[in-house]
């Protein structure tokens, strides 16, 4: 099972860039999510998704925009990227019960200079 | 603003020995809550959750929640130097939203 993979592992962007972080899962869970981790801080929530063509902001959604229009997929996109968007990316998914686990992504190490 | 408070660490215990690891949370109508393990450069993992009051073991891993004092810790017994890593509390606030906190860093001294 691949669970919930993410693309690119690594990047660095210079300032005012754009680009597409990808995010595809295979358990057909209805809830997707992207946090960003900056060094010695928990997850912070970008933005979520409760289902195909349904997604709604989070705690730091200034600087990026999402889809979903597709169960599997949810991309997330930064818009003119600054220093301060660089960070650790995740997408996760659940199945879409309020009390269940979340599975992770591997990750996205983004550096903005 | 809902939060979620983890000491940062990093604390520090010697193999064999009992770590204790502890969590409080600001929404009184968290329902859910969860310990994620995250290895440097990894992502989390899921290693207890817990829903009502009490305490629940897995293995070498206790949850324990207490909804009135808003606390919610995790016990690993016969730590190990594999269990070195930063543990994160998650709090689901209802809805689809959990919250996570800074994460606390544990390392065991072989």
């Amino acid at each position: 099972n691949a669970g919930v993979t993410q693309t690119p592992k690594f990047r660095i962007l210079k300032i005012g860039q754009s680009m597409t972080l990808q995010c595809t899962q295979d358990m057909n869970h209805n809830y997707m999510y992207w946090y960003r981790q900056d060094p010695g801080m928990g997850l912070k929530l970008i933005y979520y998704s409760v289902g195909a063509g349904i997604t709604d902001k989070g705690e730091v959604p200034n600087g990026y925009n999402v889809s979903r229009s597709t169960t599997e997929d949810f991309p997330l996109r930064l818009e003119l990227a600054a220093p301060s968007q660089t960070s650790v990316y995740f997408c996760a998914s659940n199945p879409g019960t309020a009390n269940t686990e979340a599975f992770f992504g591997q990750g996205t190490r983004l550096t903005v200079v | 603003q809902k939060e979620v408070e983890q000491n940062s660490g990093p604390l520090s215990v010697p193999e064999g020995a009992i770590a204790s690891l502890n969590c409080t949370y600001s929404d009184r109508v968290s329902q859910s809550f969860f310990w994620y393990r995250q290895y440097s450069g990894k992502s989390p993992e899921l290693i207890m959750s817990i829903y009502s009051n009490g305490d629940k073991e897995d293995g070498r891993f206790t949850a324990q929640l207490n909804k009135a004092s808003q606390y919610v810790s995790l016990l690993i017994r016969d730590s190990q130097p594999s269990d070195s890593a930063t543990y994160l509390c998650a709090v689901g606030t209802g809805g689809f939203k959990t919250i996570f906190g800074a994460g606390t860093r544990l390392f065991v001294k072989a």
